[in-house]
């Protein structure tokens, strides 16, 4: 079973409407991240979690919120959302004792008409 | 304005040829990530640099970190077609890996 997943994989949704892409995971760390990537321009961080009490704003926060609800789950929401917000999104994990590498899932496709 | 540079950003090359791929970046930060991604995948993480001077090696693929001149390299050696993906840089500010900040990556074509 992979170590870290997201539901759903793909999303094809609506200008306005609130969507949540949820993040699991089974490596046992307690931090845990949001990225979007769009195409030609790397990676960029949304918010990061230190643990289900520490939430952070990433650099590209607004639109977006998070919920860590448990060391396991982290979810990133969009209250209304919009066409620029088009782009996969991937969520990671990351143990400070093995060289802070983050370990990223499948990646969720979300599409905004 | 932190900024991490990689060139070239596309790199079309023969099979059984070397290339190298440029990182520059512009903290201080005294450790380098490389990702790889294959198309419509995910992330793979390929090398952790930890210090200046670090050099580390897999296959056909060699990065290494010079932090005085805040420059990382991925040697890329005899290249085969499976090595064809996008490779990513990503340079953690804060010392820690809490916050990287990837380049925009350099899609490498490797052509029979």
């Amino acid at each position: 079973d992979a170590d870290v997943t997201q539901t759903p994989r793909n999303r094809i949704t609506k200008t306005g409407k609130r969507i949540m892409l949820e993040c699991s995971q089974t490596k046992g760390h307690d931090r845990m991240y949001w990225y979007r990537q769009d195409p030609g321009l790397g990676l960029r961080l949304i918010y990061y979690s230190f643990d289900v009490k520490d939430i952070n704003k990433g650099e590209i926060s607004d639109g977006y919120s998070v919920s860590r609800q448990a060391q396991a789950k982290f979810s990133l929401s969009l209250e209304s959302a919009i066409p620029n917000q088009t782009a996969l999104y991937f969520c990671a994990t990351s143990d400070p004792g093995v060289a802070g590498t983050q370990f990223f899932g499948p990646g969720t496709r979300l599409t905004v008409l | 304005e932190l900024k991490v540079e990689q060139n070239p950003l596309f790199l079309s090359m023969q099979e059984g040829k070397n290339y190298t791929i440029y990182c520059n970046y512009s903290t201080t930060s005294d450790r380098l990530y490389w990702y790889r991604q294959d198309p419509g995948k995910s992330l793979e993480s390929l090398f952790v640099l930890l210090s200046n001077g670090a050099v580390k090696q897999e296959g056909r693929l060699m990065a290494s970190l010079d932090t005085k001149a805040r420059l990382s390299t991925l040697h890329i050696t005899a290249a085969v077609h499976d090595l064809s993906a996008t490779y990513f840089c990503a340079d953690p500010l804060q010392g820690g890996s809490e916050k990287l900040v990837f380049g925009k990556g350099t899609k490498l074509t490797v052509n029979p």
